[in-house]
């Protein structure tokens, strides 16, 4: 039984690009939360997606953009990338919305030189 | 606003310490609360949660964390630390910006 995957697990852009992140949920799994991790910092929420709507919204700017589809699957996007966004990327899955038990995956590593 | 505290960011025992870490957050209502760790090179797992009843909840690898309403504690106790312990711990509980994480206690376990 696969846990979250996440993909690619490290990549580098430049400022002003523009980077999508994938995410397969945990098998069972239809809820899809994405975060943010600075380093030294705990995971910051960025959004929730459940039946492929984002039902929660942490305190991010409207560069950050997702989707979720009707596999469950998720993409993160993030535009006009500025140096500030260079961080770990961690998708996360629950079997239901607001619960505070997920599932992480290992993460996609953000440079953005 | 609805926060998290951790109040150690580093903390170096050696194997067979006693260890407490502590947790605070700031709002009331219904309270659940958890603790996660990262191992080194490992994705962030949960490692016990707090949903109601029995204030004292065990979690995995012998770690348990006590609920304690009126000082809005929830602190993550082990009696011996073992060397792979090492890890990165974080308290979390669900507020309106989603699960909300404190800043992390990065322990190490020196043999």
């Amino acid at each position: 039984d696969a846990g979250v995957t996440q993909s690619p697990t490290h990549l580098i852009k430049t400022r002003g690009q523009q980077v999508t992140l994938r995410c397969s949920p945990k098998s069972g799994h239809d809820t899809v939360s994405w975060y943010q991790q600075a380093l030294g910092q705990g995971p910051q929420f960025i959004f929730q997606y459940y039946e492929e709507e984002e039902r929660q919204r942490g305190n991010f700017p409207d560069r950050f953009s997702g989707h979720q589809f009707p596999n469950y699957s998720s993409e993160l996007n993030v535009n006009a990338l500025l140096l500030g966004d260079s961080a770990l990327y961690l998708c996360a899955s629950s079997p239901q919305q607001n619960t505070g038990e997920l599932f992480f995956g290992e993460g996609s590593r953000l440079t953005v030189l | 606003a609805q926060s998290v505290s951790q109040h150690n960011h580093h903390v170096i025992l050696s194997e067979a310490a006693s260890l407490e870490l502590g947790c605070n957050y700031s709002y009331g209502g219904t309270v659940n609360l958890f603790w996660y760790v990262q191992y080194p090179g490992q994705h962030l797992q949960l490692l016990l949660k707090y949903f109601s009843g029995d204030p004292l909840v065990k979690g995995i690898k012998g770690f348990e964390a006590e609920f304690i309403k009126s000082k809005f504690s929830f602190n993550l106790r082990k009696p011996s630390v073992q060397w792979s312990d090492t890890a990165e711990y974080f308290c979390a509980a669900p507020t309106f910006d989603g699960l909300t994480f404190g800043k992390g206690t990065h322990l190490i376990i020196q043999p």
